[in-house]
Order: C-alpha cells, then structure tokens, then sequence
C-alpha cells in the first residue's frame, strides 16, 4: 500500500545534539511537508518542498534544515539551535503545492529531550 | 497573514447527540476548506474537502461540512456521535492565490462521553 513512513516513532535527545528525523513517501507526490505538533498549538509548518533540490522555509524554521534529494524523501535536521525541541513531528505530502490537493500524513515522531 | 479560528478547544458531547465543530477562516477570496481527524499519537486523517460546487461536503464516518462564503465559515456536524468519534479535529485552509501550503487551525479535541 502506498503511504508516508516517519521513522523513528520515538525519538530521545541530549541537549546540543543534531538529530534528523526520516520521512519517506511511495505516493509519487511532488510536495512534502514538515509540521511540528504542540499541545494546543495545532500544526505549525516548518520546511516544506514543491520539487526535488528546492524548499522554502515554513513559519517556524528556526533551528531546524532539510534537504529534498529525491522525490521519495524530505528528511528533518533539528538542530542544536532549536531552544525547545521537545514536540510530536509530523511529514505531510500532497500531488501539488496545495492548490486543492489534500494532504496526506505519517504518524508521526515524537521527540524528547534527555 | 491568513488564519483559521477554531472556535472551541474541547467539545464534550454524549453519546448519539449531534454535534458541530466551528471553524473560520480569515478571507473570502477563493479557498479550499478540509477538515482532518486525529486519533492520539498518529497523523491527521482526511474526513472531507470542499474545493468548488455544493456548498454541502459529506465525508466519511458520518460527518459532514456546510461552507458558508458570507461568514467565512466551515462548520463540522454529525448527527449521531459514538464513542470512537473521540479525537482531535482540524479545519485547514489554503487560498487559490498561488503554490500556498494549508493553514491549520488549534484544533477541537471531541469527548464523546457513553
């Protein structure tokens, strides 16, 4: 079956480390996403890429890099920079740039602190 | 910059009644409206779309979504609600004005109590 796989599920850090998060789709979609999840925050985009090779920052890219090498995968760096981690992650990807294409998501990573 | 309000954080409801969900949305101007489920510790699951036509959009599991232009609204109902309608709700929106990603909302967390 096609879907979007995050891995790993749980995710433990230490303080000043770098740690990337995986996200890997079999859709064929062009676009993928990066969110971070907070407890009564909703989804707040971080990274997202329309095309291989290219991405645009979200609303809350400080402290975290991607890369978009393949169209299968758009993977998180979140780095030591990013003051507060500590959040459920969540990969998204959509046939176009969201002109009407819903979404589809992973089930996401959630990252603590140590 | 565009918004999404979800006008209710929690919903506590019982069991068979009918329940709404609000949302709306910032701007009249052209939009795609969709609204995602959340079960705890997985990603956002797609219950329906409205991108043009009938302004009445059924979904699955029951629900259904009236897009309102004047008001800028896109309430969720259900007529009957059971227990494993306990989750988190999402309105999301992006506008038809270029290669935008969707906007979320906070979220509504529906309690459906036996």
């Amino acid at each position: 079956d096609g879907g979007i796989t995050q891995s790993p599920k749980y995710l433990f850090r230490k303080e000043g480390q770098n740690v990337t998060l995986s996200c890997e789709q079999n859709l064929n979609h062009d676009a993928m996403y990066w969110y971070r999840q907070d407890p009564g925050q909703g989804l707040r985009l971080i990274y997202y890429s329309q095309i291989v090779n290219d991405f645009q920052k979200g609303d809350i890219a400080e402290g975290y890099s991607v890369s978009r090498e393949k169209k299968e995968s758009f993977p998180l760096t979140v780095t030591s920079a990013q003051k507060n981690p500590t959040a459920f992650y969540l990969c998204a990807s959509s046939m176009a740039g969201g002109l009407g294409q819903p979404q589809h998501f992973g089930d996401g990573t959630r990252l603590s602190i140590l | 910059a565009q918004s999404v309000t979800q006008l209710d954080s929690q919903v506590p409801v019982f069991e068979e009644a009918p329940v709404e969900l609000r949302c709306n949305y910032s701007s009249s101007v052209s939009v795609y409206l969709f609204w995602y489920v959340q079960y705890p510790n997985q990603g956002l699951q797609l219950l329906l779309k409205y991108l043009s036509g009938s302004t009445l959009v059924k979904g699955i599991n029951g629900f259904e979504a009236e897009f309102n232009k004047s008001q800028t609204s896109f309430h969720l109902r259900k007529p009957s609600v059971h227990i494993s309608d306990t989750a988190e709700y999402f309105c999301a929106v992006t506008w038809n004005s270029g290669n935008t990603p969707l906007v979320f909302g906070k979220g509504t967390r529906l309690s459906v109590i036996a």
